[in-house]
């Protein structure tokens, strides 16, 4: 596609309960990142793929977050035993060098809000 | 640990201005820095990236400054628009880490 694509864009899920958020980033692009913003806050660094595997996992708040992308393009961030204080907007980016040593384009974003 | 702040928090100016946001960063070893737009609701679009090397970058109305040394960069906006209204994010990538550093952003309302 011609940009990096999150689905869904939002998310609405019962406390306790198992969410996955899907990135499609640029084709040909090596480097994929998670975000994770709050509201009135800039985004903070959850996690980065260099291919396939987690360069970089060090910004994931604890256990319950998992990210994959098994075959170095789509990448799935799973949460479990959500909280409400994972509700947040969570931005998935891509760049076509590994690092942001090039331009990164990030998505729309998928709202999710844990009630 | 590398920290990013930016000032103002929020700015309202009337059609046509001149303006100037702010940005500055504790750790003066980046690699790059990139300016940022975020509308609301929406994900974030790049605006224009400083190599550290740089000094500055253009693109269109917009001027992107870097003085690595201070720790500061400026992203001058002229002749504003409405349609320039958003929230305005700095980033910037350390010679160590792998990922971006954000500001909190500045939320720009330029008023018809």
């Amino acid at each position: 596609g011609a940009g990096v694509s999150q689905t869904p864009s939002n998310k609405v899920t019962e406390k306790g309960k198992y969410v996955e958020l899907r990135c499609d980033p640029i084709s040909g692009h090596t480097a994929l990142y998670w975000y994770r913003q709050s509201l009135g806050q800039g985004p903070e660094f959850l996690i980065y793929f260099q291919g396939t595997g987690a360069a970089d996992d060090s910004g994931l708040p604890n256990d319950r977050f998992f990210a994959v992308r098994p075959e170095g393009s789509v990448s799935t961030l799973k949460i479990q035993r959500t909280e409400r204080g994972d509700s947040a907007v969570y931005l998935c980016a891509s760049s076509l060098e590994g690092t942001f040593r090039t331009e990164a384009f990030f998505g729309q974003g998928t709202r999710l809000t844990v009630v | 640990k590398q920290e990013v702040t930016q000032i103002p928090a929020a700015l309202s100016v009337p059609e046509g201005e001149n303006l100037v946001l702010n940005c500055s960063f504790t750790d003066s070893a980046i690699y790059n820095l990139q300016w940022f737009r975020q509308d609301p609701g929406k994900g974030l679009t790049s605006l224009l990236l400083i190599q550290s090397s740089q000094r500055e970058q253009t693109s269109g109305r917009l001027n992107a400054s870097l003085d690595k040394s201070s720790g500061r960069s400026t992203l001058y906006i002229a002749a504003s628009q409405p349609g320039d209204s958003a929230t305005y994010l700095c980033a910037v990538l350390d010679n160590y880490g792998q990922n971006f550093v954000f500001g909190p952003g500045t939320r720009l309302s330029v008023l018809p």
